[in-house]
């Protein structure tokens, strides 16, 4: 069964303090693994796909960055608008890109303080 | 450019009650899909579409019924409401390809009494 277990639930940072967000997964063969940001009352906005280990994508002060268990969101010197929960998600080998078969992570709710 | 826009935002209905869920697009996206948000549970796919005339089940399909008649419309339909269909409900639509963004509409907050 495919897993996607994203750490920590919750982050509190300081405006302007670095830190990284964890998303675990399982899956017989990984296609492609996904970030989105999520605000509060609203649906989830597309960040990155990954493909295979060792490929990172930026945007703006977030990076992601994928090997064969585990992703990472990097966000550098965040800003109170960077709030949001980010959720991931992967899709196995088993199921080609015309398959909407993703498996979700709970997320991981980041406040940053100003 | 609307993008993926759903209807209605809040909806309660009472146990045994139908309704359909409407979700239409803009962006000539042939993939289109409903998922649903439960606290803790992380979004899970109900049904989705890769064309109009087609439509296969996710992971959570029972008690909802959808159909593609067209390129931009992707209604959920709600059979007989239940307790446990209370959730927050996202369609989505997404281009076919890499790198495979997926549009979300703003979500139906569901709640059956």
């Amino acid at each position: 069964e495919d897993q996607v277990t994203q750490s920590p639930e919750a982050l509190r940072l300081q405006e302007g303090e670095s830190s990284s967000l964890n998303c675990s997964y399982t899956v017989s063969g990984l296609r492609g693994l996904f970030w989105y940001r999520q605000d509060p009352g609203k649906g989830p906005e597309f960040l990155f796909t990954l493909y295979s280990a060792g490929e990172e994508k930026e945007k703006e002060r977030l990076k992601a960055t994928l090997t064969k268990k585990e992703s990472f969101l990097h966000i550098t010197a965040p800003k109170p608008e960077d709030s949001a929960t980010y959720l991931c998600a992967v899709q196995p080998y088993r199921y080609y890109f015309g398959n909407e078969k993703l498996t979700f992570g709970t997320g991981t709710r980041l406040t940053i303080i100003p | 450019n609307a993008g993926v826009t759903q209807t209605p935002k809040f909806q309660v209905l009472k146990t045994g009650q139908s309704m359909t869920l409407q979700c239409a697009q803009d962006m000539n996206h042939e993939y289109m899909s409903w998922y649903r948000q439960d606290p803790g549970m992380g979004l899970r796919l109900i049904h989705y579409s890769v064309g109009a005339g087609i439509t296969d089940q996710g992971e959570v399909p029972n008690g909802y019924n959808v159909s593609r008649s067209t390129t931009e419309d992707f209604p959920l339909r709600l059979l007989s409401a239940a307790p446990s269909q209370t959730s927050v409900y996202f369609c989505a639509s997404r281009t076919n390809v890499r790198p495979y963004e997926q549009y979300f509409g703003p979500g139906t907050r569901l709640t059956v009494t």
